[in-house]
């Protein structure tokens, strides 16, 4: 059974601050890693991916991968409101041919 | 279009009855995939489809539930004698599979209520 695990939060931080978001899974099969934002009412859209271990940076995102833990991380550094969102990690167990399976994401809330 | 396109938007029926709900993906795209997310809740995987290959209809929560896909283009997700738990929006995607696997596009989803 492949399980991609996720606290539902809410994690709430104040504005400015960094947000840490965690991801574990169960398959040591994987390949590859996904970070979603899904909006409320909103459909998901992709923010982040990584494939290797250790950490991938993009803007005020940086993802972090250790796959001898099984574990994968979303920081967002000087977090805004306009994150407030659910964010969703996605694992895909091989590179391509394999569904992508979501966990239920973690909810966060950025106070101005 | 652009983007993917799913229809109904919106789906009221009564419990028992069928219903069909259709996801037209992005041009090109060889991948496909049904997702269904209940109140508050994460995706629910239910079927990827990916060209010509089987699909891996591992996700499908009853023999109640079949998607149907021609070739690389629109899909179908059928729920038969529908009940109560099915009440859910469910969110087509699609993507490049073999280019950029795990980059999906979603479409508005189609939201269902059981009566």
């Amino acid at each position: 059974q492949k399980e991609v695990e996720q606290n539902s939060g809410p994690l709430s931080v104040p504005e400015g601050a960094i947000a840490s978001l965690n991801c574990t899974y169960s398959d040591r099969g994987s390949q590859s890693f996904f970070w979603y934002r899904q909006y409320s009412g909103k459909s998901p859209e992709l923010i982040m991916f990584i494939y290797s271990n250790g950490d991938k940076e993009d803007g005020r995102f940086t993802a972090q991968l250790n796959k001898a833990s099984q574990y994968v991380s979303l920081l967002i550094r000087d977090s805004q409101p306009s994150d407030s969102a659910t964010y969703l990690c996605a694992v895909n167990i091989g590179w391509a041919g394999t569904a992508l399976i979501f966990g239920k994401g973690t909810t966060l809330s950025v106070s101005s | 279009g652009a983007g993917v396109s799913q229809s109904p938007s919106n789906k009221v029926t009564e419990k028992g009855k069928d219903v069909e709900l259709r996801c037209d993906p992005i041009s090109g795209h060889t991948a496909l995939y049904w997702y269904r997310q209940r109140l508050g809740q994460g995706l629910e995987f239910l079927i990827y489809f990916q060209g010509n290959s089987a699909p891996d209809k591992s996700g499908l929560p009853s023999d109640r539930f079949s998607a149907e896909r021609t070739g690389e283009s629109v899909s179908t997700l059928t729920i038969q004698r529908t009940q109560q738990e099915d009440s859910a929006v469910y969110l087509c995607a699609s993507s490049r599979d073999r280019v950029f696997p795990g980059e999906l596009f979603f479409g508005e989803g189609s939201r269902l209520t059981v009566l």
